[in-house]
């Protein structure tokens, strides 16, 4: 089955600096990454998605890059601010239906100093 | 966007005692339900998918008779936690699947139970 790696598993920035978490997965068929932003004892929130027919969508201070020949995809935040602190997923979806259930990553955790 | 409910948001109870979990999409009609289970400080973890009139479909190493998951309706899908015990206690989040916003493939997440098991 599927399986999905996320990197690093903390993360400590400064206020102002750019994060970046990498997520590797296995499976070719999967064609929609989405990344979701948890905070504790909260539901995920999804904060942006990728399909695989495109290589890098941008919202705002949050970026994601796809890379389908190596399997990874990416989640860049810039210009971090406290706020921004908390857990955040990758997530692959492995059926090419709409049905398809998501394969998170462990989660990597995000601290921002101010 | 769309939204889901889940109820109750916790539940404390005794050890052997069985406890009932909604989930219900408020303002869209959720074809399939998943239900996951997140541990403190881990990632989610899929138990089951439950679509609306059929039976639910349960990962490996999830005991489909502890965890009875009905899908009656488009709105509403149950997860039953049968004789618990003190390591079932978790997060149980559900999230739902349907035509909400024109967005097929965009899971909306419930707000998650806290289930501890004295």
């Amino acid at each position: 089955g599927e399986n999905v790696e996320q990197h690093p598993s903390t993360l400590s920035v400064q206020e102002g600096d750019s994060a970046v978490i990498k997520c590797t997965y296995s499976d070719s068929a999967s064609n929609y990454f989405p990344w979701y932003k948890q905070e504790l004892g909260k539901r995920p929130q999804l904060i942006i998605d990728i399909r695989s027919n495109v290589g890098e969508k941008k919202d705002q201070r949050i970026a994601v890059t796809l890379n389908k020949t190596a399997k990874h995809f990416s989640l860049h935040i810039t210009e971090t601010q406290p706020e921004d602190s908390a857990v955040y997923f990758c997530a692959t979806r492995i059926y090419g239906g709409s049905q398809g259930n998501l394969i998170f990553g462990k989660g990597t955790k995000l601290s921002v100093k101010p | 966007g769309a939204v889901v409910s889940q109820h109750p948001s916790w539940v404390i109870c005794k050890s052997g005692t069985s406890v009932k979990i909604e989930c219900r999409s408020l303002d869209f009609q959720a074809t399939t339900m998943f239900w996951y289970r997140q541990f403190p400080k881990q990632s989610l973890m899929l138990m089951a998918t439950s679509n609306e009139g059929s039976k639910a479909t349960y990962e490996q190493g999830v005991e489909k008779d502890k965890f009875l998951i009905n899908h009656a309706s488009l709105t509403l899908s149950t997860l039953t936690v049968t004789s618990a015990h003190p390591e079932d206690s978790s997060f149980y989040i559900c999230s739902a699947v349907g035509q909400a916003s024109g967005r097929f493939d965009e899971q909306f997440f419930g707000p998650g139970t806290r289930l501890t098991v004295l």
